[in-house]
C-alpha cells in the first residue's frame, strides 16, 4: 500500500527558503503512472495546490507560486522534494505531498511549516 | 477567491441527506473530471469520489458524486456524527494549467 511522509524544518525565516522532502514507500515511483504533487493548507484556510512532477521529469506549478517553486524527484532515493524560495508569513502552511492519477488518491499526514523569524 | 465555488457551511440531522454544491466553469469542470475530499478536524484530506462519480475502495454507497455543466455535487446520505468535517471539490482548470480546488464546505451533523 503506498505510503507517503513529508519531512522538513518545521520554521523558516522570511526571505529564506523552504525545503521539504517527500518519501515515498509501497511503491516506486520510476515506471508510475502517478504525478507527486505537493498541496498546502494555510491555517484554517483550504486547500492550494503547489504544483506535481512526473518521475519522467514533466512538472506543472501553481502560476501564482510558479517563479518561486522548484520540484524534482530523486527516483533513487523513491524522494520528491519542494522547494520555495523568498518565504513570507503567507507561505505559513500545513504542506502536504500526494500521489495524483485522476485525483489526489494517497496523502502524506502532512508537516506543519511556520514563517517566522 | 477560490476558482470552485463552494457553499462555506451546510448542516442536517443524523440520518438525513445532504448535498454540498461545486461551481464551475467552462475551463474546469464543464471539461473535466471532478473529484470530492473529506478532511476530518486534524487531519489530512481523503479522496472520497474521483472521475465525477466513482468510489475508491472503502468508501461507503452513502457517498455520491454527480455533475452536470459546470456544477458537481456530492450528495451524502445516512448522516452520521463522523461525517462531520471539511469537503473540498477540485478538478484541473485547462486555461490555468492547474489543479484546482473549492474553499470548502463544513459539514455540520446536528
Amino acid at each position: 500500500q503506498l505510503q507517503l511522509q513529508e519531512s522538513g524544518p518545521g520554521l523558516v525565516k522570511p526571505s529564506e527558503t523552504l525545503s521539504l522532502t517527500c518519501t515515498v514507500s509501497g511503491g516506486s515511483i520510476s515506471g508510475s503512472s502517478y504525478y507527486w504533487g505537493w498541496i498546502r493548507q494555510p491555517p484554517g484556510k483550504g486547500l492550494e495546490w503547489i504544483g506535481s512532477i512526473h518521475y519522467s521529469g514533466s512538472t506543472h506549478h501553481n502560476p501564482s507560486l510558479k517563479s518561486r517553486v522548484t520540484i524534482s524527484v530523486d527516483t533513487s532515493k523513491n524522494q520528491i522534494s519542494l522547494k520555495l524560495n523568498s518565504v513570507t508569513a503567507a507561505d505559513t502552511a500545513v504542506y502536504y505531498c500526494g500521489a495524483y492519477l485522476f485525483a489526489f488518491d494517497v496523502w502524506g499526514q502532512g508537516t506543519m511549516v511556520t514563517v517566522s523569524s | 477567491q477560490s476558482v470552485l465555488t463552494q457553499p462555506p457551511s451546510v448542516s442536517a440531522a443524523p440520518g438525513q441527506r445532504v448535498t454540498i454544491s461545486c461551481s464551475g466553469s467552462s475551463s474546469n469542470i464543464d471539461n473535466k473530471y471532478v473529484c470530492w475530499y473529506q478532511q476530518l478536524p486534524g487531519t489530512a484530506p481523503k479522496l472520497l469520489i474521483y472521475e465525477n462519480n466513482k468510489r475508491p475502495s472503502g468508501i461507503p454507497d452513502r457517498f455520491s458524486g454527480s455533475k452536470s455543466g459546470t456544477s458537481a455535487t456530492l450528495g451524502i446520505t445516512g448522516l452520521q456524527t463522523g461525517d462531520e468535517a471539511d469537503y473540498y471539490c477540485g478538478t484541473w482548470d485547462s486555461s490555468l494549467s492547474a489543479v484546482v480546488f473549492g474553499g470548502g464546505t463544513t459539514l455540520t451533523v446536528l
